[in-house]
């Protein structure tokens, strides 16, 4: 069965305190990885795709890189618009669809 | 570009009823599908749409129904309502099936079943 972890389930940081959010993924064939961004009563936001180990992708204070076994979302000195829920998702086999971790509870702190 | 909508934003419900939640999705976007995300899990695939076909479905009871309209907005049909039916219905589109086109999330319903 495809499964995704995702750690911590929550994390507190101060204003520009960087740090990593991890996401272990156990499936038989990865097509693709996804990371979303979730605000509290809102959908999920889409923020990368990443496809093959080694592969890397930023957007703004955000980095994420993807190996065989698991993926993590950086974060460069975070602001307290940076709190949210992250979730991890992945997809097998083409049009299969995505598999969700439980997600990181992040909250920013001034 | 118009992203992807639903309503109504919350409803309550009691248990044994049905409810019918709905869906445009993102200009251009042919495939549609439903998640449905209990409070501090991630989204739980119920199933998926491609030109009015279902697609694919997840381990959900068959009294969660779907319909997928020519203009690809969708509806979510729930029957005989229970307790654990209450959650956040995640509707979200796609520029077509498989990997290169990832999902767009609306903001979803809000259901409470008492």
């Amino acid at each position: 069965e495809d499964q995704v972890t995702q750690s911590p389930e929550a994390l507190r940081l101060q204003e520009g305190e960087s740090s990593s959010l991890n996401c272990s993924y156990t499936v038989s064939g990865l097509r693709g990885l996804f990371w979303y961004r979730q605000d509290p009563g809102k959908g999920p936001e889409f923020l990368f795709t990443l496809y093959s180990a080694g592969e890397e992708k930023e957007k703004e204070r955000l980095k994420a890189t993807l190996t065989k076994k698991e993926s993590f979302l950086h974060i460069t000195a975070p602001k307290p618009e940076d709190s949210a829920t992250y979730l991890c998702a992945v997809q097998v086999r083409g049009n299969t669809p995505l598999v969700f971790g439980k997600g990181t509870r992040l909250s920013v702190i001034a | 570009e118009t992203g992807v909508t639903q309503s109504p934003t919350h409803l309550i419900k009691t248990r044994g009823q049905q409810v019918t939640l709905r869906c445009s999705s993102q200009s251009g976007h042919n495939t549609v599908s439903w998640y449905q995300q209990a409070l501090g899990q991630g989204p739980q695939f119920i199933f998926q749409y491609y030109r009015e076909e279902e697609n694919g479905r997840g381990n959900f009871p068959p009294r969660f129904s779907g319909l997928q309209f020519p203009n690809y907005s969708s509806e979510l049909n729930v029957n005989a309502l229970e307790l654990d039916d209450s959650a956040l219905y995640l509707c979200a589109s796609s520029l077509a099936r498989g990997v290169n086109s990832p999902l767009h999330f609306g903001n979803g319903t809000r259901l409470t079943v008492t």
